[in-house]
């Protein structure tokens, strides 16, 4: 069954440093988002990306997020400068034409910022 | 008011028994509601989308929706300790495409 996948699992980098987290949707799909859950908290929307082009973004995706979908399969979270909150699971999500809100989570990439 | 809210348990049922799960929304234009599950250290998996009143069933899960009360809930019958595990409802707000996630409901099946 297709899958939605993400590396790294884990990553952990320094305050201030940038950070790309990498996202393979669900081949024959064409809705992507990013979502992120802090420990113990619940998951918040960050963006979703259509048409290689933001659709929506939260107020928590500012100036220091971006995203890109650099090829045909991959898609890409960049985070420019980390900050310690930025600490969190990441989630990438993805949605086809035939359910375009049925979204798929991927397994996350745990960024831990030190 | 929070946009989506759930009791967070945790809900202790005994295996073989009906585990019951609500959710309250405050967006009464939504029209999409989803029911995740996630174990714990896992990422969230879909179990079930409805968008009409009434209910909808699929294998041992059941969920309902009133869109008049603001009310979705997901019944799940002869539980299973493989179901101990967080269930989150979504709501898609009625426009654009990002979900509003409640804080979910930590379920637990005794053997």
């Amino acid at each position: 069954e297709p899958e939605v996948t993400q590396t790294p699992s884990h990553q952990v980098t320094q305050m201030g440093q940038e950070v790309i987290l990498r996202c393979v949707p669900i081949s024959n799909h064409l809705y992507f988002y990013w979502y992120r859950q802090i420990l113990g908290q619940k998951v918040e929307f960050l963006v979703s990306f259509y048409n290689n082009e933001i659709s929506e973004k939260s107020e928590i995706f500012d100036d220091q997020f971006s995203v890109e979908r650099p090829d045909g399969s991959n898609f890409t979270l960049k985070i420019r400068s980390t900050k310690l909150e930025d600490s969190a699971m990441y989630f990438c999500a993805s949605s086809g034409l035939a359910a375009i809100y049925e979204q798929y989570f991927g397994p996350g990439t745990r960024l831990t910022v030190t | 008011q929070k946009e989506v809210e759930q009791n967070s348990g945790p809900l202790s049922v005994p295996e073989g028994a009906i585990a019951s799960l609500n959710c309250t929304y405050s967006d009464r234009g939504s029209q999409s509601f989803f029911w995740y599950r996630q174990y714990s250290g896992k990422s969230p998996e879909l179990i079930m989308s409805i968008y009409s009143n009434g209910d909808k069933e699929d294998g041992r899960f059941t969920a309902q929706l009133n869109k008049a009360s603001q009310y979705v809930s997901l019944l799940i019958r002869d539980s299973q300790p493989s179901d101990s595990a967080t269930y989150l409802c979504a709501v898609k707000r009625d426009y654009g495409q990002n979900f509003v996630f409640g804080p979910g409901t930590r379920l637990s099946v005794l053997p």
